[in-house]
């Protein structure tokens, strides 16, 4: 019973490459988030996706692209990553927006030098 | 931005301790209001969705209370144990907004 799935778990980029993380899910949930996690700072939403084709700011999006590539998968990008998207970033999946519970993945420890 | 606020930010109890925190949020506009379980290393689960006024929910030792009207939630552990050492994350909704999450109550419960 997978879930939500991450992948890397872990990555060290320099400043200025760039990098896609990628997520998947297995239960059919229309909703999908992204979000990153900062030490004093909690859980911030980048971006969402309300439903397949459709995708929406969040808080933080500065710096980050999405695509929902299907219903499944939604997939975040750093085009040119900084020192500050040092951080934790968990994606996300719920039935719908609001009054169903989110299931979130494992996360990805990001690092950038 | 909608407000959420979490209190204490953490907090120490003994073994066998009952202890509650709070979660306050908007009054107007309320959808519903989640309740998340954070163990260090790991990802949020959650522990309730509440949405309506009075609501109380259970989950073993864990139980949980609603207020829309005032704009509260509060978060009850009967009888702690080390297993309940963790970080615990409200998220407020209204409905056309996504989730907007408080910065959490980090439990440390010490044997």
């Amino acid at each position: 019973n997978a879930g939500v799935t991450q992948t890397p778990k872990f990555q060290v980029l320099k400043t200025g490459q760039s990098m896609t993380l990628q997520c998947a899910q297995d239960m059919n949930h229309n909703s999908m988030y992204w979000y990153r996690q900062d030490p004093g700072m909690g859980l911030r939403l980048i971006y969402y996706s309300a439903s397949e084709g459709t995708t929406d700011k969040g808080e933080v999006p500065n710096g980050y692209n999405v695509s929902r590539l299907n219903k499944r998968e939604f997939s975040l990008r750093l085009e040119s990553a900084a020192p500050s998207q040092t951080s934790v970033y968990f994606c996300a999946s719920s039935e719908a927006r609001g009054y169903q519970p989110q299931h979130f993945g494992d996360g990805t420890r990001l690092s950038i030098l | 931005i909608l407000n959420v606020e979490q209190s204490p930010q953490s907090l120490h109890v003994q073994e066998g301790d009952s202890t509650n925190f709070t979660c306050s949020f908007p009054s107007s506009n309320f959808y519903a209001l989640h309740w998340y379980r954070w163990e260090t290393a790991k990802s949020p689960e959650a522990l309730f969705v509440m949405t309506l006024n009075g609501d109380e929910k259970k989950k073993g030792r864990i139980s949980a209370t609603l207020n829309t009207k005032e704009g509260y939630s509060y978060l009850y552990i009967k009888g702690s144990q080390p297993e309940d050492s963790a970080t615990y994350l409200c998220a407020f909704n209204s409905g056309n907004t996504p989730l907007v999450f408080g910065k959490g109550t980090r439990l440390s419960v010490i044997a």
